[in-house]
């Protein structure tokens, strides 16, 4: 099984509509991120939580909330779908380490289409 | 602002032709510089962490290294199977920094 899950895998929604992606992992780690993805943007963090009490707001935050319900559950919802939110979704998870640097792992991502 | 440019943004290869994907970085304070593999469709798969100027690791037929402003990710003798976008990320300093700065990626084609 993988370590990471995401679901649902494909999405497709239309506008206004309020849809929520999921994450969930079995690696034991604390933290967990989530990015989206863009041809030729690169991956760009939307939120991250270091614990089940500490999210943190990434650098494309604006028109999503998470929710962190467990250490290895971490959903990302948007309230009100528009289509420039269509893009290819990852949740990453790593495990605070020494020295502070943590390798991240990903999910497979989910790919979502707001018309 | 860390930031994070890949180069060449594609690269087509023959099978067994030797090359070098680049990586040039700005981050005041480098805890790490990861190298990641996605197949399309996929989520990344990770590969390498550097620390410090001068580190290198290697897996099969890549190896990373790393100077103070850039990192280079060789590719020797690369097989079919090696045709992936290799994506390059930073991580910074400070207790708010401690997400992954990425750059576009490199699409690698290698042909038999």
């Amino acid at each position: 099984d993988a370590d990471v899950t995401q679901t649902p895998r494909n999405r497709i929604t239309k506008t206004g509509k309020r849809i929520m992606l999921e994450c969930s992992q079995t690696k034991g780690h604390d933290r967990m991120y989530w990015y989206r993805q863009d041809p030729g943007l690169g991956l760009r963090l939307i939120y991250y939580s270091f614990d089940v009490k500490d999210i943190n707001k990434g650098e494309i935050s604006d028109g999503y909330s998470v929710s962190r319900q467990a250490q290895a559950k971490f959903s990302l919802s948007l309230e009100s779908a528009i289509p420039n939110q269509t893009a290819l979704y990852f949740c990453a998870t790593s495990r605070t380490g020494s020295g502070g640097t943590d390798t991240q792992y990903f999910g497979p991502g989910t790919r979502l289409t707001v018309l | 602002e860390d930031q994070v440019t890949q180069s060449p943004e594609a690269l087509r290869l023959q099978e067994g032709e030797s090359s070098s994907l680049n990586c040039s970085y700005t981050v005041s304070g480098l805890r790490g510089l990861f190298w990641y593999r996605q197949d399309p469709g996929k989520g990344p798969e990770f590969l390498f962490t550097l620390y410090s100027a001068g580190e290198e690791k290697e897996k099969e037929r890549l190896k990373a290294t790393l100077t103070k402003k850039e990192s280079f990710l060789h590719i020797t003798a690369p097989k079919p199977e090696d045709s992936a976008t290799y994506l390059c990320a930073v991580q910074g300093v400070g207790t708010g920094r401690r997400a992954l700065t990425f750059g576009s990626g490199t699409r690698l084609q290698v042909q038999p």
